[in-house]
Formats: structure tokens, sequence, C-alpha cells
């Protein structure tokens, strides 16, 4: 099975900051490679896929890069809303999910 | 609208059964993918079962003889039969349309999620 590792597990930023957060796998995934952001209670919502296509609505304030093992998902100018967990997931072989990574107000 | 409404969670016993529904509106269950997701209590998500457009399926090796997806064309509805349940199968399961991009397929559309519960 494909594991995938985001760091940090949590991070406290504020408002207007800047936020990166990695996701390495555990063997070459090429660009397979999704992110999702959830907030307390309510469903994932689907923010990049194939690694750096922002999804239709998302703000542009979102990026991913990486390809191969090593990912990375930017939030440049970080809003109130943007405060939640961030979920990264491969679909190259099955589907499996980070371990999510909490970003809470500092 | 595109939307999917998931039920039929609830509490159970271990060794019992129940089957989620998944009642979607605004696109067609049979010419998509859809997968089942589900996260534990104060946990991580965790892809459940598949099922493709062309009917195949596939599952978690957790599930993986227990569970079983499928899907109603003339109600338009995704279904998770689980049975043999255990307490390590308490979680909200959402459903979710997976759609099929360039170098990946993705979780698109998700609902609002249904909680089971399994406790003795």
């Amino acid at each position: 099975d494909i594991q995938l590792t985001q760091s940090p597990s949590s991070l406290s930023a504020s408002v207007g900051d800047r936020v990166t957060i990695t996701c390495r796998a555990s063997q070459n995934i090429n660009s397979f490679l999704n992110w999702y952001q959830q907030t307390p209670g309510k469903a994932p919502e689907l923010l990049i896929h194939s690694a750096s296509t922002l999804q239709s609505g998302v703000p542009s304030r979102f990026s991913g890069s990486g390809s191969g093992t090593d990912f990375t998902l930017t939030i440049n100018n970080l809003q109130p809303e943007d405060f939640a967990t961030y979920y990264c997931q491969q679909s190259h072989t099955s589907r499996t999910f980070g371990q999510g990574t909490q970003v809470e107000i500092k | 609208e595109v939307q999917l409404v998931e039920s039929g969670g609830g509490l159970m016993h271990p060794g019992g059964s129940l089957r989620l529904s998944c009642a979607a509106s605004g696109f067609s269950v049979s010419s998509n993918y859809m997968s089942w997701v589900r996260q534990a209590p104060g946990k991580g998500l965790n892809w459940v079962s598949i099922i493709y457009y062309t009917g195949n399926t596939y599952y978690a090796d957790s599930v993986e003889g227990r569970f079983t997806i499928s899907r109603d064309i003339s109600r338009n509805t995704l279904y998770l039969q689980m049975n043999s349940l255990r307490v390590e199968d308490t979680a909200v399961y959402y459903c979710a349309r997976t759609t099929v991009t360039s170098s990946s397929d993705v979780f698109d559309i998700w609902g609002q999620g249904t909680k089971v519960t399994v406790s003795s």
C-alpha cells in the first residue's frame, strides 16, 4: 500500500501568513495527488487535483506543487475561513489519504 | 443542483448489518465513479469502496468481504451494504462522486455524511 505522510501534523498561524504543508508518498505516484480542506462538522472539499490544478471556485491563494513522492500545498495570505484540517490523497494505486494537517489560529 | 444526500446510519451491535444510501441529484450515478469514504471519531479520512461506471467494484482491505457497494440507476442512488459490523467500523460515512481527470481521480462532490456507531 502507498502511505502518505503529511507534515506538520498541526501548525499555528495568523491571518495574512503564508502556510506550507507537505505530503510525502512512500513510492512514486507521479501527479496522482489531490488536496482537500475540512472544517469541523462538515464534509471535505476538493481544493487541488493532479498535484497542481486548482479546483473551480477555489481561491487563487491556494496552490499545489510537486510530483513523484514530494508534494506541497501552499496557502498565501491566510484568511479566517482557511483555519481547517487539510488532507492529501493519492489515486495512483487504490486510494489513500494522509493523516491530515490542522491549521489553527495563533 | 449537484448534490449527494446520505441516509441509513445508526447504532448497531457488533455482528449486525446496515445499509447506507446516498441519493444523487444533478448528475447520474451510473455515468460516474462513486465512492464511500469514512472518518472515525476524531480521526482522518479513509477510503472504503468505489464503483466504476462499468459496474466494477473495489474495496479497502479492512472491509473486503463484509461490505458491498451497489447502485440503483432508476433511483439514482448509491448504496453500501455493511455486514459483520465491528466496533472499528464506527465512523461518519461519506459518499462522494469520483471524477476522473487527466492524471488523477478525485472526490469532487461529497455528501454531508451519515453516522454509524457499532457498540455492544
